[in-house]
Parts: structure tokens; C-alpha cells; sequence
């Protein structure tokens, strides 16, 4: 399969502990997302890379989130101090850079359950 | 606020009904547009997208949608649904060279047999 990936697909954990989410995108892939999905919304926007650049934060993005895309390949996700209403849906995207034309292409997701 | 609107939250037919979907935008500049489709148990995909050209866009699996500038609007149709088209849609939009893709809040659609 050489669509985008993420690991896990669930994560179970209590409040106050940190979590840490992994997106392998596309190879060759320079653009990579990171979105939040609560039930019954679409994605919300969280933050953008491109190739190890962190270009782009959501307001939703707190001070207790933050990622990373070292080498410019996968990307990690981390939450500290998880809360409650950090309970989601986490998706990643990718996109080979089209200029104006950019196309994401998504993973299946991480359900986080903060309990 | 720029947001996207998608009026039908659910919406069931009969096979070999005919589909149209509604989504609205609020952004005032060049827009990009997508429409995603969510089938029960998988993963966003892409069911097609306008970034300039003909208005009317054809997709995957005989659905099209339309751009009408006029009334920020991208609609979805399919002239006759099938039961394998029971999933969530969404409608998602860009300004032009900006990578914030904002979605609406989806539409469920149930196909009964």
C-alpha cells in the first residue's frame, strides 16, 4: 500500500498523559497536514509542513501540541497534558507540491479517547 | 469568517434516485474546491476537485459537481445513486496559494436498497 499511513489507528490513554501519533506520507511527497476531526465535523486544519518546515499553525494548535517532520519524511504529532476535549479523530495528509493546485491525499487516522 | 456550508446534514434515497448536494463558501477571492467522500469504515478520499477551467467537474464513479462563482457554490450531483454510495461527504476549500483547507461539516448519505 503506498497511500499515507498512521500509526496507531487507536489510542487509548488518561487525562494528563502525553501521546504520540506517526504519519508516513506518500514517498515523495514534499507537503504533509495534520488535521483534527470531532464527531460529526469535517477535518479542522492544525498545521502544515513543507519537507521540514513547519510553515503553518492553526490557533486550534495549543501550547500542548506540537509536531515535528525531522528529515522531511514522516511526521509525529504529540500531545502533552492530554485533556478530555482532546478526544478526536487525528488525520494526516499529504501533497506533492502543486503550486496553487495542491492536492491532499489523506490517511486513515488515529482516534484518540482521553478518559 | 471564511467557512464552508453543506445545508443537508443527512440525506437517504432509493437506488437510482438522483443526488445533489449543496456547499457554500464564503470566501471572496480564487478559490480551490474539493469534494471528499468517507465510506463506512475508511479513510477520506478524494472524489474530484476544480481549480480553474470548466465549472462543471467530473469525478470518480459518475458523480460531478459544479462551480458557480456567482453564488460561491459547488454542488455535488450523481444522476442516480447506488447503495454502494452510502458514506459521508464533504465538501473542502482553499484560497488560492494558501494551504488551510477548510471543510464543511459533511453530508450523510444513505442509499436504501
Amino acid at each position: 500500500d503506498t497511500g499515507v499511513s498512521q500509526n496507531p489507528r487507536h489510542k487509548i490513554t488518561k487525562r494528563g498523559q502525553n501521546v504520540t501519533f506517526r504519519c508516513d506520507p506518500i514517498s515523495e511527497h514534499n507537503r504533509l497536514y495534520w488535521y483534527r476531526q470531532t464527531l460529526g465535523q469535517g477535518p479542522e486544519f492544525l498545521t502544515y509542513f513543507q519537507n521540514e518546515a513547519q510553515l503553518e499553525k492553526s490557533r486550534l494548535l495549543s501550547d500542548r501540541f506540537s509536531a515535528e517532520r525531522p528529515k522531511g519524511s514522516f511526521s509525529t504529532l504529540e500531545i502533552q497534558r492530554t485533556e478530555q476535549g482532546d478526544s478526536a479523530m487525528y488525520l494526516c495528509a499529504s501533497s506533492l507540491d502543486g503550486g496553487h493546485t495542491d492536492t491532499q491525499y489523506f490517511g486513515p487516522g488515529t482516534r484518540l479517547t482521553v478518559l | 469568517a471564511q467557512s464552508v456550508s453543506q445545508h443537508n446534514h443527512h440525506v437517504i434515497l432509493s437506488e437510482a434516485a438522483s443526488l445533489e448536494l449543496g456547499c457554500n463558501y464564503s470566501y471572496g477571492g480564487t478559490v480551490n474546491l474539493f469534494w471528499y467522500v468517507q465510506y463506512p469504515g475508511q479513510h477520506l478520499q478524494l472524489l474530484l476537485k476544480y481549480f480553474s477551467g470548466d465549472p462543471l467537474v467530473k469525478g470518480i464513479k459518475g458523480f460531478e459537481a459544479e462551480f458557480i462563482k456567482s453564488k460561491f457554490s459547488f454542488n455535488l450531483r450523481k444522476p442516480s445513486v447506488q447503495w454502494s454510495d452510502t458514506a459521508e461527504y464533504f465538501c473542502a476549500v482553499n484560497e488560492y496559494n494558501n494551504n488551510d483547507m477548510r471543510f464543511g461539516a459533511g453530508t450523510r448519505l444513505t442509499v436504501k436498497p
